[in-house]
């Protein structure tokens, strides 16, 4: 089982803000990373460290964290948003990556 | 830019063993990153199964440690993975990914589709 737990599905209104969520006592210590994943295709790095995107995400991708819960905020949503969404952070011990069950996320 | 190109068999008996490698192009494995392989079983999420560095030094998930083997040939630019007593829920897409200092997996193979089934 996960030791980072995220709501399985959720749903937006197109041009509509999101929060999609991710808890795990180890976020407590430990920055959360995002990653977005489309049908049929690898895993893209959306947002890292504090509150970090790679280039060419755009900047409507935000991340903020507070005690055990991390979040990606998507400001706006746009139809090519809808993608299974996954948190990533290190273990409780520090040592090993650990990945949340994944969020799809809907725009309707 | 850093490529990742997964190869291996797309079909393994059960019992057997999985033997995977990852050819790096356009950055050298002896640069300061660590080198993962990651799984994501049909219609479910991501599991991270280890991790290398060009020295050698190695992490695993301990849920698969018993069964996982990491190793780097820097002389080829390539990493590999062993996964021994395949059962059919490692059936799974396998991906290469590279870390950057502190940071969890930034780029990533196309993933290599591997089934456990007799």
């Amino acid at each position: 089982s996960s030791e980072l737990t995220q709501d399985p599905a959720v749903s937006v209104a197109l041009g509509q803000t999101v929060r999609i969520t991710c808890q795990g006592d180890s976020l407590r210590n430990y920055y959360t990373t995002w990653y977005q994943q489309k049908p049929g295709q690898a895993p893209v790095l959306v947002i890292y460290g504090k509150n970090t995107r790679p280039s060419g995400i755009p900047d409507r991708f935000s991340g903020s964290s507070s005690g055990n819960t991390a979040s990606l905020t998507i400001t706006a949503a746009q139809a090519e948003d809808e993608a299974d969404y996954y948190c990533n952070s290190r273990d409780s011990g520090g040592n090993h990556w650990v990945f949340g069950g994944g969020t799809k996320l809907t725009v309707l | 830019q850093v490529q990742l190109q997964e190869s291996g068999p797309g079909l393994v008996k059960p019992s057997e063993t999985l033997s995977l490698t990852c050819t790096v192009s356009g950055y050298s494995i002896r640069s300061d990153s660590y080198w993962d392989w990651i799984r994501q079983p049909p219609g479910k999420g991501l599991e991270w199964i280890g991790n290398i560095y060009h020295t050698g030094s190695t992490n695993y998930n301990p849920s698969l440690k018993s069964r996982v083997t990491i190793s780097v040939d820097t002389s080829k630019n390539q990493f590999s993975l062993k996964l021994t007593s395949l059962t059919a829920a490692d059936t799974a897409v396998y991906y290469c990914a590279r870390d950057e200092p502190a940071v969890p997996p930034v780029d990533w193979g196309q993933g290599t589709l591997v089934t456990v089934s007799s």
